[in-house]
C-alpha cells in the first residue's frame, strides 16, 4: 500500500497568514492527489484533485501544487472558515489511501 | 442535487453484525464505483471497501476482509456494506462515496477522486 504522510500534523496560525500543508507519497503517484477539508461532525469536502485543480465552488484562495511523491497544499489568505483538519488522499493504486491529516488551529 | 444518505449504524455488541445503506440520489447510480470510508473517534480516514458499477468486482481493506460484504442495488439507487464479527476497532462513522473523475464515468487511467460523501452513519461496537 501506498503510505501517505503530511505535515504537520497540526498547526497555528491567524486569519490572513498563508499556510502550505505538505503531503509526500511513499512511491510516485504521479497526480493522483486529492485534498480534503473537513470540518467537525461533518464529512469531508473534496477541494482539489489531480494534485493542481480546484473543484467547483471552491474558493481560489486555495491552491495545490506538486506531482511524483511531493505535494503542498497553500491558503493564500485564511478566514475564519479555513480552520478545519485537511487530508491528502492518493488514487493511484488501490488501496486508495490518505494521510493522517492536518489539524489548522486558530492562533 | 447529487446526494448520498446513510442509515443502519447504532450501538452493536462485539462479535454482533450490522447492516449499513446508502441512497444514492441525483446521478445514475449504476454507472459509478462506490466505495465506504470509515473515521474512527478522533482519528483519520480509512478506505474500507469498493465496489464496481456492476456490482461483480469488490475489495476490502485487510481489516474488514472475511467479515464485511459491500453490495449495491441499482434497481434501487442504493449501496450497502453487511458488516459481521464486529470488534471494537470497528466502531466509527462510515462515509459512503462515490468515486468520480470528472465528466466521464470510467475511470481507468484518469484522475479519480472522492465527490460526494453521504454524511456519515455512527456505529458502536461496545458490550
Amino acid at each position: 500500500d501506498i503510505r501517505m504522510t503530511q505535515s504537520p500534523s497540526s498547526l497555528s496560525a491567524s486569519v490572513g497568514d498563508r499556510v502550505t500543508i505538505t503531503c509526500r507519497a511513499s512511491q510516485s503517484i504521479s497526480g493522483y492527489l486529492n485534498w480534503y477539508q473537513q470540518k467537525p461532525g461533518k464529512a469531508p469536502k473534496l477541494l482539489i484533485y489531480g494534485a493542481s485543480s480546484l473543484q467547483s465552488g471552491v474558493p481560489s484562495r486555495f491552491s495545490g501544487r506538486g506531482s511524483g511523491t511531493d505535494f503542498t497544499l497553500t491558503i493564500s489568505s485564511l478566514q475564519p472558515e479555513d480552520f478545519a483538519t485537511y487530508y491528502c488522499q492518493q488514487s493511484y493504486n488501490a488501496p486508495i489511501t490518505f494521510g493522517q491529516g492536518t489539524r489548522l488551529e486558530i492562533k | 442535487e447529487v446526494q448520498l444518505v446513510e442509515s443502519g449504524g447504532g450501538l452493536v455488541q462485539p462479535g454482533g453484525s450490522l447492516r449499513l445503506s446508502c441512497a444514492a440520489s441525483g446521478f445514475p447510480f449504476r454507472n459509478y464505483w462506490m466505495h465506504w470510508v470509515r473515521q474512527a473517534p478522533g482519528k483519520g480516514l480509512v478506505w474500507v471497501s469498493r465496489i464496481n458499477n456492476d456490482g461483480d468486482i469488490t475489495t476490502y481493506a485487510d481489516s474488514v476482509k472475511g467479515r464485511f460484504t459491500i453490495s449495491r442495488d441499482n434497481a434501487k439507487n442504493t449501496l450497502y456494506l453487511q458488516m459481521s464479527s464486529l470488534r471494537a476497532e470497528d466502531t466509527a462513522v462510515y462515509y459512503c462515496v462515490r468515486l468520480s473523475c470528472g465528466n466521464s464515468t470510467d475511470c481507468y487511467m484518469r484522475y479519480k477522486w472522492f465527490d460526494p460523501w453521504g454524511q456519515g452513519t455512527l456505529v458502536t461496537v461496545s458490550s
